[in-house]
C-alpha cells in the first residue's frame, strides 16, 4: 500500500468551478504536510503547506484532518492556469512521501 | 527561480552501462537530494544530502550511489543501468531539512535505460 493515496483523475472542469482534491496518508507519524503543483513535463513546486488548522492562500484552500489522515486542497473559481497535476506530500521526520499527483485541466 | 542545473537533460543508454547525473546549485543550500518520478508512483527519493561528504539513502537507493564532494554538486551514479532504471530523475535543494521548508527541483534529467 502506498504511504500517500490520491485520486489520479483526470478533473475536467470549466473555468470558475471549484474543485476539490482529497489525499490520504498511511504514516500516522506524519508531521508536516504540503501540496506542490506540477505542469506538464515540468519540475514540481510549492503550492502550500498544510496546517492543522487549515490555511488558505488566495483561492487555493488546504485542510488537514488527523484523525482521519487526510489532506484536501480546494481550487475556487478555477482558472485555465491551474490545470497542472497536484502533488500531496506528507512528511515524517524528514522522510517526505509524495503522492503520486491528481490531474486537473480547467477547460474554457 | 532556483538556481539548479540537471545535466543531462536527456540520456538513451543501454543495459549495463554506467550513467552520471549531475545536479549544480547556485544557492548555497546545505541538502540536496536526488528523486526519481515514475507514473504511479510519483516522487521517490533515492539518496540525499546533508552537506559536503554527508549523504544517506532514500526510500528507492538500490542500484544508485552518489557524491557530494562540494556544496554546489550532489552527483547520482548508477554502476550498471537498467531498464526499471528508466525514469525522470529531479535533484532538489532546500535550505533546511526537507519537513522544515521548501524543496526547489531541478529541471529533470529524463533517462531511458535499452
Amino acid at each position: 500500500r502506498k504511504e500517500v493515496e490520491q485520486d489520479p483523475g483526470p478533473f475536467n472542469v470549466p473555468e470558475g468551478a471549484t474543485v476539490a482534491f482529497n489525499c490520504t496518508y498511511s504514516n500516522s507519524a506524519s508531521q508536516s504536510f504540503f501540496w506542490y503543483r506540477q505542469d506538464c513535463r515540468k519540475e514540481p513546486k510549492l503550492l502550500m503547506s498544510v496546517y492543522s488548522s487549515g490555511n488558505e492562500d488566495g483561492r487555493f484552500t488546504a485542510q488537514l484532518n488527523r484523525a482521519s489522515q487526510y489532506i484536501s486542497l480546494l481550487i475556487r473559481d478555477s482558472k485555465l492556469s491551474d490545470s497542472a497535476t497536484y502533488l500531496c506530500v506528507a512528511n515524517n521526520n524528514n522522510d517526505m512521501r509524495f503522492g503520486a499527483g491528481t490531474r486537473l485541466t480547467v477547460k474554457p | 527561480d532556483a538556481g539548479i542545473t540537471q545535466s543531462p537533460r536527456h540520456k538513451v543508454t543501454e543495459t549495463g552501462t554506467p550513467v552520471t547525473l549531475r545536479c549544480h546549485q547556485t544557492e548555497n543550500h546545505r541538502y540536496m537530494y536526488w528523486y526519481r518520478q515514475d507514473p504511479g508512483h510519483g516522487l521517490r527519493l533515492i539518496h540525499y544530502s546533508y552537506g559536503v561528504k554527508d549523504t544517506d539513502k532514500g526510500e528507492v537507493s538500490d542500484g544508485y550511489s552518489v557524491s557530494r564532494s562540494k556544496t554546489e554538486d550532489f552527483l547520482l551514479t548508477l554502476e550498471s543501468a537498467t531498464s526499471s532504471q528508466t525514469s525522470v530523475y529531479f535533484c532538489a535543494i532546500s535550505e533546511r531539512a526537507q519537513h522544515r521548508g521548501e524543496l526547489f527541483f531541478g529541471e529533470g534529467s529524463r533517462l531511458t535505460v535499452l
